[in-house]
């Protein structure tokens, strides 16, 4: 089954404990991103690679960390993780075909930052 | 300004009837996606249809239509035949210039959808 894979689905932590959450997929898909989601805030790109070992930046970056060893990971690293990342976080991947675009997400990991 | 706007924070539509939900965005690029999402209350995020700028026609998933009117900016997410598992919050988004850059989110329209 095509599926995008998030763990934990539930943190909660301490501030300034250094954290992973972790992303894979099994699509072979060479897009994936991170975004957080607030209330009244939306969805926000945290990150995005367009394929292994190239990331950049999106619109809400600070205090994170990602990587792109293998095409089917793409890790979230919050170093030193402070109440305001307290959040629900996706992972998604993407496919482009003739007709456009396709965009799987993560099931999303709710974080708690205490 | 906001690149994407959802003017419509909450919708009701009786099942079965069609809704339309506005999107609206703001880009100086030629080459531009627009999406559309659902999210139930369980949390998880659907994508439901595409449509690049450079799409002559409208996009169809189904029962769902992007009504997209360039020279407008507006992309609204058109649901023919509502049905109660319909209700959930709908996002738009857009991706603007090349293929991987970033995705920016309106901040959705809650829609409920009743018997």
């Amino acid at each position: 089954e095509a599926q995008v894979t998030q763990n934990p689905r539930y943190l909660i932590t301490v501030t300034g404990k250094k954290l992973t959450v972790t992303c894979s997929q099994n699509m072979n898909h060479e897009y994936m991103s991170w975004y957080r989601q607030d209330p009244g805030l939306g969805l926000r790109q945290i990150y995005y690679s367009m394929n292994v070992e190239v990331t950049d930046k999106g619109d809400v970056p600070e205090g994170y960390k990602v990587s792109r060893k293998e095409k089917r990971n793409f890790p979230l690293i919050l170093e030193s993780p402070s109440p305001n990342q307290t959040s629900l976080y996706f992972c998604a991947s993407s496919r482009t075909s003739g007709v456009g675009e396709t965009q799987y997400f993560g099931p999303g990991t709710r974080l708690l930052v205490l | 300004a906001q690149k994407i706007t959802q003017t419509q924070p909450g919708m009701f539509v009786q099942e079965k009837e069609a809704v339309t939900l506005d999107c609206t965005y703001d880009t100086s690029d030629q080459s531009y996606g627009l999406f559309w999402y659902k999210q139930p209350s369980s949390g998880e995020m659907i994508f439901l249809i595409y449509q690049g700028s450079y799409d002559e026609q409208n996009a169809t998933e189904g029962r769902y239509s992007l009504n997209f009117q360039k020279a407008r900016k507006s992309a609204n997410l058109v649901i023919s035949a509502s049905q109660l598992g319909d209700s959930a919050m709908y996002f738009c988004a857009m991706r603007e210039g090349r293929r991987y850059s970033t995705l920016t989110f309106g901040k959705g329209t809650m829609l409920l959808v009743s018997p």
